[in-house]
């Protein structure tokens, strides 16, 4: 059964500072990877995906995610994090029937 | 870019009552799905539909949920008699493939049971 673990349920960091939000996927077979954030009140917009290929993804609004293999992991990524990022983030497994998603990261932004 | 839409954005229903959510996917997309998020928890799985048919479906929806497409266009999640539990957004989903590119969610429907 593929599952996702999101070990941070809530992160604060600093306008400006960089962010990295971790995310480790349990899927039998090459995954189908995706990041989604949700403002609150809102629907789940796509920041990234993972098929195949290069290992690094970019996304939009300047986010990364790095898909390791020998660590089951697809963290995200930016390298300066504004005051608009804050909200949920969602690390999701895809397989060929559905998307499983993980219990989401709330992300605080300090001034 | 295209847009998955979900009509209505809330709705608010007495328990026992049946409602319809509906869906409009993306046009040249052939997977559509329905997934639910109770306030606070996580994006949970209901069901995949393809070719006029249920793919897979849930624990979740048992025999009070159904899907349909009635037309070429929508795509719809009927909840026959609602309990309290119920109470949640549902967003509906679509893919031009079976998992691959992504899948385009629409911006859910706030279903209130009192």
């Amino acid at each position: 059964a593929q599952s996702v673990t999101q070990p941070d349920i809530h992160i604060t960091v600093s306008e400006g500072a960089s962010l990295e939000l971790r995310c480790n996927y349990s899927y039998g077979a090459t995954p189908y990877l995706f990041w989604y954030v949700q403002s609150p009140g809102q629907g789940l917009q796509l920041l990234l995906k993972y098929f195949s290929g290069d290992t690094l993804v970019q996304g939009i609004k300047g986010f990364e995610a790095e898909f390791k293999r020998s660590q089951s992991s697809f963290n995200l990524r930016k390298p300066s994090v504004h005051w608009s990022d804050a909200a949920e983030y969602f690390c999701a497994v895809g397989g060929y029937q559905k998307v499983t998603f993980g219990t989401g990261t709330k992300l605080q932004v300090i001034p | 870019e295209p847009e998955v839409t979900q009509t209505p954005s809330h709705q608010v229903t007495q328990m026992g009552q049946e409602v319809i959510l509906r869906c409009v996917p993306i046009s040249n997309h052939l997977y559509f799905y329905w997934y639910r998020q109770i306030l606070g928890q996580k994006v949970e799985f209901l069901v995949s539909f393809y070719n006029n048919e249920i793919s897979e479906k849930s624990e979740i929806f048992d025999d009070q949920f159904s899907v349909e497409r009635p037309d070429g266009s929508n795509f719809t999640l009927k909840i026959r008699s609602t309990k309290l539990e119920d109470s949640a957004m549902y967003f509906c989903a679509s893919s031009e493939k079976m998992g691959e590119f992504g899948y385009t969610f629409g911006s859910g429907t706030r279903l209130t049971v009192v």
